[in-house]
């Protein structure tokens, strides 16, 4: 299998404009996540799904930010409009299972840097 | 709220040395832990997965213990080398059905030769 797959590995954009971060997980695997990562704040959770359905986004940080999941095979996670504190890698990971419960196959990441 | 803390956040090391990092939480209701690598501008790579019922678990040279009670995990590396240069992470999952992996900070790990 191909693991999962992010895209794109890197985007640099000016403030206030849209961004949005796409994510394959691996086939078969129901659970979904999407993680941010600085070096302040370390590995934060923003939002998973289970069944493509959004179990938690109580870590979403705004309403700027959005996630989707319309099968089970793709995700995107949206930001708009972007701001520089939004600069950080997103990681997508996912896992067969309930949510936790099995081992987490992490994507690459998408490096996002807002100017 | 559960919260996940690795200390230290650097270590040196020559190689061949053996080595624990530490891993801590705060609640100790908890599913599974797991410990993952992340090698510089990479993703995370699960290393091992152990449940709540479980002591320990072992591959290699890693062998990961968990103490539920004291809230505490402990990765050993035996007879490390440079290639063991990375951040390691710990993770735990909560009982409660529908939470997530909550992640420490990690710790940098650098094996010189």
């Amino acid at each position: 299998d191909a693991g999962v797959i992010q895209s794109p590995r890197h985007e640099v954009t000016e403030m206030g404009q849209e961004v949005t971060l796409r994510c394959k997980p691996i086939s078969g695997h129901n659970s979904l996540f999407w993680y941010r990562q600085t070096m302040m704040r370390g590995l934060e959770l923003l939002i998973y799904f289970n069944n493509n359905v959004p179990i938690d986004d109580s870590g979403m940080p705004e309403d700027r930010f959005s996630a989707k999941m319309p099968n089970a095979s793709f995700s995107t996670l949206k930001i708009q409009p972007s701001e520089p504190r939004d600069s950080a890698v997103y990681f997508c990971a996912s896992s067969l299972g309930t949510p936790g419960t099995g081992e987490l196959f992490f994507g690459e990441g998408s490096r996002l840097t807002v100017l | 709220k559960q919260e996940v803390t690795q200390i230290p956040a650097a270590l040196s090391v020559p190689e061949g040395e053996n080595l624990v990092l530490n891993c801590s939480f705060t609640d100790s209701a908890i599913y599974n832990l797991q410990w993952f690598r992340q090698d510089p501008g990479k993703g995370l790579t699960s290393l091992l997965l152990i449940q709540s019922s479980q002591r320990e678990q072992t591959s290699g040279r890693l062998n990961a213990s968990l103490d539920k009670s004291s809230g505490r995990s402990t990765l050993y590396i035996a007879a490390s080398q440079p290639g063991d240069s990375a951040t390691y992470l710990c993770a735990v999952k909560g009982n409660q059905a529908g939470t997530a992996l909550i992640f420490g900070k990690g710790t940098t790990l650098s094996v010189s030769s």
